[in-house]
C-alpha cells in the first residue's frame, strides 16, 4: 500500500524556468511533509518542509504547497538551475508509538535541468 | 565537522553470509534509523532506535537485526534470512525536538553474489 506517491518518475525542465514536482498521499494522519534531494550514490539531503496546518512554505528558490483537501503537495523551484538536477523524494511524517516519528517516502522524481 | 558516517560505501558478500553495515554519528542525535532503497522505489524503514539499548522494527525488518549499545552507533546486520539483500542502505538520525527532519548518511551499496 503506497501511502505516498510521486506519479512522475522523471521531469525535464529548461534552465531558468519553473520546476514543479508533485506528490499525493492517502493517510490523513500525516501531519508534516518534507522534500529531500538526492544525488547518485549519496544520502538524501533535507530541502524543505511544511506542517499540515500550513498551505505554503517558502525558502529561497524553493516553495512547497500543501492542499489538504486534495491530499496533494507540490515543490516549486524557481528559477531552475543545473545543480538542481537530482532525484527528489517527497516524505510524510506521522507518530509511531512512544513519540517516535516515521517518515514514509514516495518513489522519487528524477529532475533534469537542461541548459 | 559533524555528520553521519557509513562504511564501507560498497560491500560485496556471498549468498548465505551475514554482513554488518556500520553507521556512526557525531551529531549527538538521540534517534537513529535504517532504510533500504531499491530502484524505482522510495526509502523503506527497516529499524529505528530512539534511545540507547532500545530499538523497534520498521516496515521491513525481516531478515535484519540491529543493536544500539552506544548513542553514536547503530549497526545493521543483514542476515542470510533476508531473501533479497542486494540494495542501497541508508542510515539516518534526527535531533531532539526536530525528529521529523532526518539527516542521512552517504549510504552503503550491498551486493550479494
Amino acid at each position: 500500500d503506497q501511502q505516498v506517491k510521486q506519479n512522475s518518475p522523471s521531469l525535464s525542465v529548461q534552465e531558468g524556468r519553473i520546476s514543479i514536482l508533485n506528490c499525493d498521499y492517502t493517510n490523513s494522519m500525516f501531519d508534516y511533509f518534507l522534500w529531500y534531494k538526492k544525488y547518485p550514490a549519496e544520502g538524501p539531503t533535507f530541502l524543505i518542509s511544511i506542517s499540515s496546518i500550513k498551505d505554503k512554505n517558502e525558502d529561497g528558490r524553493f516553495t512547497v504547497f500543501l492542499n489538504k483537501s486534495a491530499k496533494h503537495l507540490s515543490l516549486h523551484i524557481v528559477p531552475s538551475q543545473p545543480g538542481d538536477s537530482a532525484v527528489y523524494f517527497c516524505a510524510a511524517s506521522h507518530y509511531l508509538i512512544q513519540g517516535a516519528q516515521k517518515l514514509v517516502f514516495g518513489q522519487g522524481t528524477r529532475l533534469t535541468i537542461n541548459p | 565537522d559533524g555528520g553521519i558516517t557509513q562504511s564501507p560505501k560498497y560491500l560485496f558478500r556471498k549468498e548465505g553470509q551475514n554482513v554488518t553495515l556500520s553507521c556512526e554519528q557525531n551529531l549527538n542525535h538521540d534517534a537513529m534509523y535504517w532504510y533500504r532503497q531499491d530502484p524505482g522505489q522510495g526509502l523503506r524503514l527497516i529499524y529505528y532506535s530512539q534511545i540507547v539499548n532500545d530499538f523497534q522494527k520498521g516496515d521491513i525488518a525481516e531478515g535484519y537485526s540491529v543493536s544500539r549499545e552506544k548513542k553514536e552507533s547503530f549497526p545493521l546486520t543483514v542476515t542470510s534470512a533476508q531473501k533479497n539483500p542486494t540494495a542501497f542502505y541508508l542510515c539516518a538520525s534526527s535531533r531532539p525536538g526536530f525528529v521529523r527532519e532526518q539527516f542521512f548518511g552517504p549510504g552503503t551499496r550491498l551486493t550479494v553474489l
